[in-house]
């Protein structure tokens, strides 16, 4: 089955700096990866996704984020962090799970942008 | 504009009582998803249904029931036999093809009190 894992529970980072959320994953066949952002007591929001072709991809709101195969990542930056980018970032992967297609979501990186 | 409406946005439940969280789309898609979100968890599937008159078990079924009689429409029922259900619950639809990801609502907070 397809799994994602996102290692750090809280990035902080001070506004103006680089903003970087880290992800890996596991799936078998070619990764279908996406970016999800949540604000409080609200659903996710898309971000971007790599389905095929560049691997550095750009998405809303200043985001971008760049396929690695080799090292099966796909981390989530932004070259200057904004208070307002403080919220809940979700990185999910396509696959296969008993028998059905469906998005696995890592735990989540709560992300602290410190003006 | 097209989208995913859950209602309500918050709801409070007595011990012992069966609940139902309202999940509508207008987007024509066929494939619907109930999630349940808890801190620090990220979100678990508790349902699925691919189309209209059927429906799968997810990761973590227990204690929960779901209908799918109209394409639109994919109502969660939060039962008795659901010890913790205290939770945010998320409900997402998918387009043809799964390339653009889902599509989600904007939760429903349940609480027991």
């Amino acid at each position: 089955a397809q799994s994602v894992a996102q290692p750090e529970d809280q990035v902080n980072v001070a506004e103006g700096n680089p903003l970087t959320v880290k992800c890996t994953y596991s799936v078998s066949g070619n990764p279908y990866l996406f970016w999800y952002v949540q604000y409080p007591n609200r659903g996710l929001q898309f971000l971007l996704k790599y389905i095929t072709g560049d691997n550095l991809v750009k998405g809303s709101y200043g985001f971008e984020a760049e396929f690695n195969k080799s090292q099966t990542s796909f981390h989530l930056k932004k070259p200057s962090a904004l208070v307002s980018d403080s919220a809940l970032y979700f990185c999910a992967v396509w696959g296969r799970s008993h028998g059905n297609n469906r998005l696995a979501f890592g735990k989540g990186n709560q992300v602290v942008v410190i003006p | 504009d097209g989208g995913i409406t859950q209602s309500p946005k918050y709801l409070f439940r007595k011990e012992g009582q069966n609940v139902t969280l309202s999940c509508e789309q207008n987007l024509n898609h066929d494939a619907m998803y109930w999630y349940r979100q808890d801190p620090g968890q990220g979100l678990r599937l508790i349902y699925y249904s691919q189309i209209v008159n059927d429906f799968q078990k997810g990761d973590i079924a227990e204690g929960y029931s779901v209908s799918r009689e109209k394409k639109e429409s994919f109502p969660l029922t939060v039962t008795s036999a659901q010890k913790n259900p205290t939770a945010f619950y998320l409900c997402a639809s998918l387009p043809p093809g799964g390339f653009d990801g889902y599509t989600f609502g904007s939760g429903t907070r349940l609480t027991v009190v």
